[in-house]
């Protein structure tokens, strides 16, 4: 399968812990966006990187939302000191320029 | 500021009755309208990207239209495996950004 693929489906947390999610691109594309969804909402924007290189970020990417994309490959979102409001599904999407495909998302479960 | 707002909120059907759902934008020089499908727990799938007004694509039994103020997804002939969440996006042509500013989906249901 060459689609988007994200790590882990699933996340139980406890209020106050950190986590770390892992996105991994379709191959040959250089561009690659993070967004967040709750229920009954479309997906919002949160942060994207061509190359790698962090080239946008929404005002609802907080101080404890960090994102990196090393070598321009996989990308990972860190939230520090999780909130309940945090709790999401949480889709990486991959472009070459236009159609940005998306991945199965992690669900965040914040307790 | 920009946005995009959907209509009907939910939508159910019979199979084999046609309709079509709205998407009605405010979106700073649009660059791109974009056509997505979401099943429940999974990622939105790609269906179609409209670039100006009057263009129009086909996929099966969906058809997408786009005018200078709204898109229109046609439904023709539903089929059950057809329900699902239809999510429109528009991308903002203006300050270089390349998100995608989303409706809050359409979730149609087809009865067979």
């Amino acid at each position: 399968d060459t689609g988007v693929s994200q790590n882990p489906r699933h996340k139980i947390t406890k209020r106050g812990q950190n986590v770390t999610f892992r996105c991994d691109p379709i191959s040959e594309h250089n561009r690659l966006y993070w967004y967040r969804q709750t229920l009954g909402q479309g997906p919002e924007f949160l942060t994207y990187f061509q190359n790698e290189a962090q080239l946008e970020k929404s005002r609802l990417l907080s101080d404890r939302f960090s994102a990196e994309r090393p070598k321009g490959s996989f990308s990972t979102l860190e939230i520090q000191r999780t909130e309940q409001g945090d709790s999401a599904m949480y889709l990486c999407a991959s472009s070459s320029r236009y159609e940005q495909y998306f991945g199965p998302g992690t669900r965040l479960t914040v307790t | 500021e920009d946005q995009v707002t959907q209509s009907p909120e939910a939508l159910r059907l019979q199979e084999g009755e046609s309709s079509s759902l709205n998407c009605s934008y405010t979106v700073s020089g649009l660059r791109g309208l974009f056509w997505y499908r979401q099943d429940p727990g999974k990622g939105p799938e790609f269906l179609f990207t409209l670039y100006s007004a009057g263009e129009e694509k086909e996929k099966e039994r969906l058809k997408a239209t786009l005018t200078k103020k709204e898109s229109f997804l046609h439904i023709t002939a539903p089929k059950p495996e057809d329900s699902a969440t239809y999510l429109c996006a528009g991308e903002p042509g203006q300050g270089g950004s390349e998100k995608l500013v989303f409706g809050k989906g359409t979730k149609l249901t087809v009865n067979p």
